[in-house]
């Protein structure tokens, strides 16, 4: 069974202070790692998809970059805003048929 | 643009109901809905595959006469929980790809906003 980790499971900041997470998975059988960003009471919004060993992914102050071989993603948020606070789940394709297999998200908290 | 309507939002309603949740998609065609069920504190797990005109693929362990999904056109996907019971309560979501993107595996699923199920 494969098995999506994210870490910190919640996190705490002021505001315009810098953070990041992780998102780890098992390493074989990879074909993409997609970040999403989910608040309360909306849908999940898709930031990146990654597919590349090295790849790093920028929009905005939101960055992600991505390793295969050791099987892990990171998620940076640079000078984090109140509006940043939400859910950023990551999740797993690890075949070509588009299903996705989730971590349980870290939840931020930004304190004006 | 991608926009994924969700409908109901909250549905209260007692042991033996059954509950039809819609999901559409507004201004794009998707051959391809997701169904995800999300239980508190869990992670959101896969239910079923659903494409347009086709039988839909269930995840294993999910009961295809319990939960009937029927994908009869490029905008709409609607999941049908029948004889509803208390361990049925859970947050139920749908996400759908842009038909025309192909078949890689890196494009971003479009959600809909969830719905929130309690069964008395």
């Amino acid at each position: 069974i494969l098995n999506v980790e994210q870490s910190p499971q919640s996190l705490h900041v002021q505001e315009g202070d810098s953070t990041n997470f992780t998102c780890s998975f098992p390493s074989s059988n990879f074909y993409a790692l997609h970040w999403y960003r989910w608040e309360t009471a909306k849908s999940p919004e898709a930031l990146f998809v990654m597919t590349l060993n090295g790849d790093e992914k920028k929009k905005g102050r939101i960055s992600a970059t991505l390793n295969t071989k050791e099987g892990y993603s990171y998620l940076y948020i640079k000078g984090s805003q109140p509006e940043d606070s939400a859910t950023y789940l990551c999740a797993l394709n690890a075949g070509n048929n588009r299903k996705l297999i989730w971590g349980l998200g870290t939840s931020l908290a930004v304190n004006p | 643009g991608a926009v994924v309507s969700q409908h109901p939002s909250w549905v209260i309603c007692k042991s033996g109901t059954s509950v039809k949740i819609e999901c559409r998609s507004l201004d794009f065609q998707a051959t391809t809905m997701f169904w995800y069920r999300q239980f508190p504190k869990q992670s959101l797990m896969l239910m079923a595959t659903s494409n347009e005109g086709s039988k839909a693929t269930y995840e294993q362990g999910v009961e295809k006469d319990k939960f009937l999904i029927n994908h009869a056109s490029l905008t709409l996907s609607t999941l049908t929980v029948t004889s509803a019971h208390p361990e049925d309560s859970s947050f139920y979501i749908c996400s759908a790809f842009i038909w025309g993107e192909g078949w890689a595996s890196n494009q971003p699923q479009h959600f809909g906003d969830g719905t929130r199920l309690s069964i008395l």
